[in-house]
């Protein structure tokens, strides 16, 4: 069964340093992979994918990850947080990538980041 | 364009009763899905319908969650006979392509 483990459920950073959002998962076929990002009180919103194809992708607002199948990982990372990178940061997994197959998602990281 | 939009945004009823929640998804997005996610916890799926077909069931936790949808448009998710651990912020995802779904703001609700 497919699973994601985000480790750390909190992470704090200062403006201006790198952020590293951790992402392992457990799946029997290639993956689909996926971050999310949660601003209070709003729904999710995809940050950036993997599918197949090129292992380092890039995503919006400055955030990219690395599917790396040796390790079965998929960190998030940028290399200077903003304050408006708070929020809450969801990791997810597809085994199909098709119509119909629902997202398996971690259990989040909440960033904060401070000035 | 339009996004995924639910209503009410936070609901909160007392223990028993039945609630409601709406979803509209993206105008000429065929596949829907319901998840739920409770505090402190990452989404866990619910249902999901593709046009037509038969929707999957197969997240809903018990028979007192049963979910409709109108086609290709608004769908309801309904709760009967609530319980606390109903508990739980309510979100619809709308897809077209696949794999990329695109979230509304949730409903939170509580039982009192």
């Amino acid at each position: 069964a497919q699973s994601v483990t985000q480790l750390g459920s909190h992470v704090s950073v200062s403006e201006g340093a790198l952020v590293l959002l951790r992402c392992n998962y457990s799946s029997s076929v290639p993956p689909y992979l996926f971050w999310y990002v949660q601003y209070p009180n709003q729904g999710l919103q995809l940050l950036l994918k993997y599918t197949t194809g090129a292992t380092l992708v890039k995503g919006i607002n400055g955030f990219e990850a690395e599917f790396k199948k040796s390790e079965t990982s998929f960190h998030l990372t940028k290399p200077s947080a903003h304050m408006s990178d708070a929020a809450e940061y969801f990791c997810a997994v597809s085994e199909t990538g098709q119509a119909g197959t629902a997202l398996i998602f971690g259990k989040g990281t909440t960033l904060s980041v401070s000035s | 364009g339009a996004g995924v939009s639910q209503s009410p945004s936070n609901k909160v009823t007392e223990k028993g009763k039945d609630v409601e929640l709406r979803c509209d998804p993206i105008s000429g997005h065929t596949a829907l899905y319901w998840y739920r996610q409770r505090l402190g916890q990452g989404l866990e799926f619910l249902i999901y319908f593709q046009g037509n077909s038969a929707p999957d069931k197969s997240g809903l936790p018990s028979d007192r969650f049963s979910a409709e949808r109108t086609g290709e448009s608004v769908s309801t998710l309904t709760i009967q006979r609530t319980q606390q651990e109903d508990s739980a912020v309510y979100l619809c995802a709308s897809s077209l392509n696949s794999y990329e779904q695109y979230f509304g703001p949730g409903t939170r609700l509580t039982v009192t």
